[in-house]
């Protein structure tokens, strides 16, 4: 089965620097999300992404987040200026179809540790 | 607003002996409701899906799942444990009144003892 691939497995960084987490999506994928998972917290979303725009965002998602598909096949999470509370499981998923498609495919997460 | 709750944080169960992972949802609209599973190392996986057709589902691995819509349930079950059964296991719903994207239950931990 095709599969989200996502680099580094493991970041850690110092609070205040920027980060750059990694996923390849499946090929002919359209959608793109984000989710995250704060130790001991559920998975929560974070920002969707279809035809290079956001189509919808968590409160979660502010001016420090940003999401870029730099070419045809990566799509990148930026933290411009890490804080702790930003230390988490971070997955990336898609999905060929859009919000009514329901199969999403997940990576297996980056664990970014701010220190 | 639309939210889940996974009765129980671990499971252990025996070999060969019945799994029954409960889930509870919250939804003002018709949801979607959905298992994922992540076992180490490994991305989520989606095990089965309810989508307003039939209330009973059969999903991948021997695992099936029930919507009881007056119980506001959709617990996961599986007649005979496997030790690859052992993972975490994700309820979630999803409803176009929430702008279709995923919540998530707080996970249930498998543990399967031979």
């Amino acid at each position: 089965e095709p599969e989200v691939t996502q680099t580094p497995s493991h970041q850690v960084t110092q609070m205040g620097q920027e980060v750059i987490l990694r996923c390849v999506p499946i090929s002919n994928h359209l959608y793109f999300y984000w989710y995250r998972q704060i130790l001991g917290q559920k998975v929560e979303f974070l920002v969707s992404f279809y035809n290079n725009e956001i189509s919808e965002k968590s409160e979660i998602f502010d001016d420090q987040f940003s999401v870029e598909r730099p070419d045809g096949s990566n799509f990148t999470l930026k933290i411009r200026s890490t804080k702790l509370e930003d230390s988490a499981m971070y997955f990336c998923a898609s999905s060929r179809q859009g919000p009514t498609n329901e199969k999403l495919f997940f990576g297996s997460g980056t664990q970014l540790s701010v220190l | 607003a639309q939210s889940v709750t996974q009765l129980d944080s671990h499971v252990s169960v025996s070999e060969g002996t019945p799994v029954l992972l409960r889930c509870n949802y919250s939804s003002s609209y018709s949801p979607s409701l959905f298992w994922y599973v992540q076992h180490p190392n490994k991305g989520l996986q989606l095990l089965l899906k309810y989508t307003s057709a039939a209330t009973l589902v059969k999903g991948i691995n021997g695992f099936e799942a029930e919507f009881k819509k007056s119980e506001t349930s959709f617990h996961l079950t599986k007649p005979s444990a496997h030790m690859s059964d052992a993972a975490e296991y994700f309820c979630v719903v999803r409803s176009k009144a929430a702008g279709n994207k995923l919540t998530f239950g707080g996970g249930t931990r498998v543990l399967v003892k031979p």
